[in-house]
């Protein structure tokens, strides 16, 4: 079975631009998590959908940073405008059951903002 | 609310040594706890996780943490560790409604 897909694994962008990261889930799996991780702040949940619709939202930084999933294997993670601080390692991880399970995570994205 | 507290950010021990990572927790209610390990440029991935029952738990590479009630604690633990055994380990605690990440504690196994 195919893990968790993400894309792209390394992004290097300038400060304002639009950048879109993208998540393939594991087939079956009805929860979807994303996670950002830095060494100052370490791992946080920035948000996350059960069975598409976006449950818990509150980690999102601000209205720059919006997330979408459309259908159960596929969902994005857009901010637009980028600004350096947020230059981190970005996660994507699904589940067949959330809090109980185990989570799967992707390989990660590494953002890099000018 | 709940909380995680990893006691040590670093670890360094040398090969064959004994290992212990400590984890603390806090809940008002009844929780499930987790540890993961997270290898250089790759995601988290699970190496056990306590529901219910016996409370000592084993997981994967050989390594196994004990529930502690009483104490609140999750503590990881290996008798003899390896160079690959090199990593970030998360300790992580979920009441149902959340799941919760402790800040990690690198390990480093030095030959």
């Amino acid at each position: 079975d195919a893990g968790v897909i993400q894309s792209p694994r390394h992004e290097v962008t300038e400060m304002g631009q639009e950048v879109t990261l993208r998540c393939k889930p594991i087939s079956g799996h009805n929860s979807l998590f994303w996670y950002r991780q830095t060494m100052m702040r370490g791992l946080e949940l920035l948000i996350y959908f059960n069975n598409n619709v976006p449950i818990d939202d509150s980690g999102m930084p601000e209205d720059r940073f919006s997330a979408k999933m459309p259908n159960a294997s596929f969902s994005t993670l857009k901010i637009q405008p980028s600004e350096p601080r947020d230059s981190a390692v970005y996660f994507c991880a699904s589940t067949r059951d959330h809090y109980t399970g185990e989570l799967f995570f992707g390989e990660g994205s590494r953002l890099t903002v000018l | 609310a709940q909380s995680v507290t990893q006691l040590d950010s670093q670890v360094p021990v040398f090969e064959e040594a004994p290992v212990e990572l400590r984890c603390n927790y806090s809940s008002s209610v009844s929780v499930y706890l987790f540890w993961y390990v997270q290898y250089p440029n790759q995601g988290l991935q699970l190496l056990l996780k306590y529901l219910s029952g016996s409370t000592l738990v084993k997981g994967i590479n050989g390594f196994e943490a004990e529930f502690n009630k009483s104490q609140t604690s999750f503590h990881l633990r290996k008798p003899s560790v390896h160079i690959s055994d090199t990593a970030e380990y998360f300790c992580a605690v979920s009441d149902i409604t959340r799941l919760t990440f402790g800040e990690g504690t690198q390990l480093t196994v030095n030959p």
